[in-house]
């Protein structure tokens, strides 16, 4: 059950896009289209942006779009701008009813 | 809207159980459709799923936590509890409750999180 593996950071130019990589196992990510985004800027609840890989709830820019090969998960940001400046966390079922998150990768705007 | 709230000691002493309560609002932690969940986020570090529990009562918890883990619900409040034992300083987090949507496996909806120290 170890954490999803995502880079510690990643950055862009504002209206750039930039794409955050989720690392898994076929235990979880490889194994299932229940993979999640979450968004966090500092000092705030974690706000869910993408599930089942690719799906946004309401209320969620098209700008943020998800995918998946193998077992790693993308999360693409296009037409970056400065309120995008945050953490990303991805997350998976791993079966068994359990979740497992990645380690969270840190957005900048540059 | 579900709106979810923690509560409970912001420290606790090494060894000694954290306990802490989710106060659900807006829904019923009675219904279908949920697993309430408790995540936490330990000091510059990522989320880490601690467990969850269905409105049928049936648990699930993180393989790593599991032998020291119990989440219960008290349904004539709409609330759910961790109950957290044997703890040390490696347990000091943001501990946040969640609600997952079943069939999704996702948090669509959190709490805004409590902080817990762990020290004597």
């Amino acid at each position: 059950h170890s954490a999803l593996t995502q880079p510690p950071s990643a950055s862009g130019s504002p209206g750039q896009s930039v794409t955050i990589s989720c690392s898994g196992t076929s235990s979880d990510v490889g194994n299932y289209n229940y993979v999640s985004w979450y968004q966090q800027h500092p000092g705030k609840a974690p706000k869910l942006i993408i599930y089942e890989v690719s799906k946004r709830p309401s209320g969620v820019p098209d700008r943020f779009s998800g995918s998946k090969s193998g077992n790693t998960a993308s999360l693409t940001v296009s037409g970056l701008q400065a309120a995008d400046e945050a953490d990303y966390y991805c997350c998976s079922y791993a079966g068994g009813n359990t979740l497992v998150f990645g380690g969270g990768t840190e957005l900048t705007v540059l | 809207q579900v709106q979810l709230q923690e509560s409970g000691p912001g420290l606790v002493k090494p060894s000694q159980t954290l306990s802490l309560t989710c106060t659900v609002s807006g829904g019923s932690i009675s219904s279908g459709g949920s697993y309430w969940s408790w995540i936490r986020q330990l000091p510059g570090k990522g989320l880490e799923w601690i467990g969850y529990i269905r409105y049928t009562g049936i648990t699930y918890y993180n393989p790593s936590l599991e032998s020291r883990v119990a989440i219960s619900k008290d349904t004539s409040k709409n609330q759910f509890s961790l109950k957290l034992s044997s703890v040390t300083a490696a347990d000091t987090a943001l501990y946040y409750c969640a609600r997952v949507i079943d069939g999704v496996a996702a948090a669509g909806t959190w709490g805004q999180g409590t902080l817990v120290t762990v020290s004597s």
